[in-house]
């Protein structure tokens, strides 16, 4: 398997647009997807497919990817937006579930 | 409604065992590979072992293989986790988590979790 590489922290005032990066040490790079988790709650898918974005999540939430690199943007960040968030991946024949270490967004 | 439901944490002391379930209901919970992920207090997401929707494969983390299986039971939609030799670092919020091809297999629906503390 391979690890998924993120900032631990990433700090921004509300309006501003925060960038989440995510970077795997292997190639071939499979898609990923990306987590919320607010304090004391379950996770929640807000990116797939490492663009792709689930009905009834804001548009302010995007994915991105270049190389073995994905990126979760949030534009115009709100309040509520302060959370972990994790991205994820794995392998090609679905046998595991891989997890960044998460990045804790603070809204200033 | 659709929804996981997990239970059967606890208290356990090191060396014992438990077993976890997670209750579907609102989806055809059959057509769908279901994993567990669990959170160490204070910790990131950690993966745990997930199984297909027929039940015919089973994956583990390596830190899990051994000790823990996961089964389901289709005609009661339910998942299930059986943890043997528990550790101290067993020590987390154990979730459920549904995982769909409609999303390219990402895990969409989560359950609210359950806790085990080894101690």
């Amino acid at each position: 398997s391979y690890e998924l590489t993120q900032p631990p922290s990433v700090s921004v005032s509300p309006g501003q647009t925060a960038r989440i990066t995510c970077s795997a040490d292997a190639l071939p790079k499979q898609y990923a997807y990306w987590y919320q988790q607010k304090s004391g709650q379950a996770p929640v898918l807000v990116i797939y497919k490492d663009t792709e974005r689930p009905s009834g999540i804001p548009e302010r939430f995007s994915g991105s990817s270049s190389g073995t690199t994905v990126t979760l943007t949030i534009s115009g960040v709100q309040a509520e937006d302060e959370a972990d968030y994790y991205c994820q991946s794995g392998d090609s024949s679905r046998t595991y579930v891989l997890f960044g270490g998460g990045t804790k967004l603070t809204v200033l | 409604q659709v929804q996981l439901v997990e239970s059967g944490g606890g208290v356990v002391q090191p060396g014992r065992s438990l077993r976890l379930s997670c209750a579907a209901s609102g989806f055809t919970f059959s057509y769908y590979d279901i994993h567990w992920v669990r959170q160490a207090p204070g910790k990131g997401l950690e993966w745990v072992a997930g199984i297909s929707y027929e039940e015919h494969n089973k994956y583990y983390a390596d830190s899990m293989k051994g000790r823990f299986t996961i089964s389901r039971d289709n005609s009661k939609n339910t998942l299930y986790l059986q943890m043997n030799s528990l550790r101290a670092e067993d020590t987390a919020v154990y979730y459920c988590a549904k995982r769909d091809p409609g999303y390219n297999y990402a895990l969409d629906l989560w359950g609210q979790g359950t806790t085990v503390t080894v101690s």
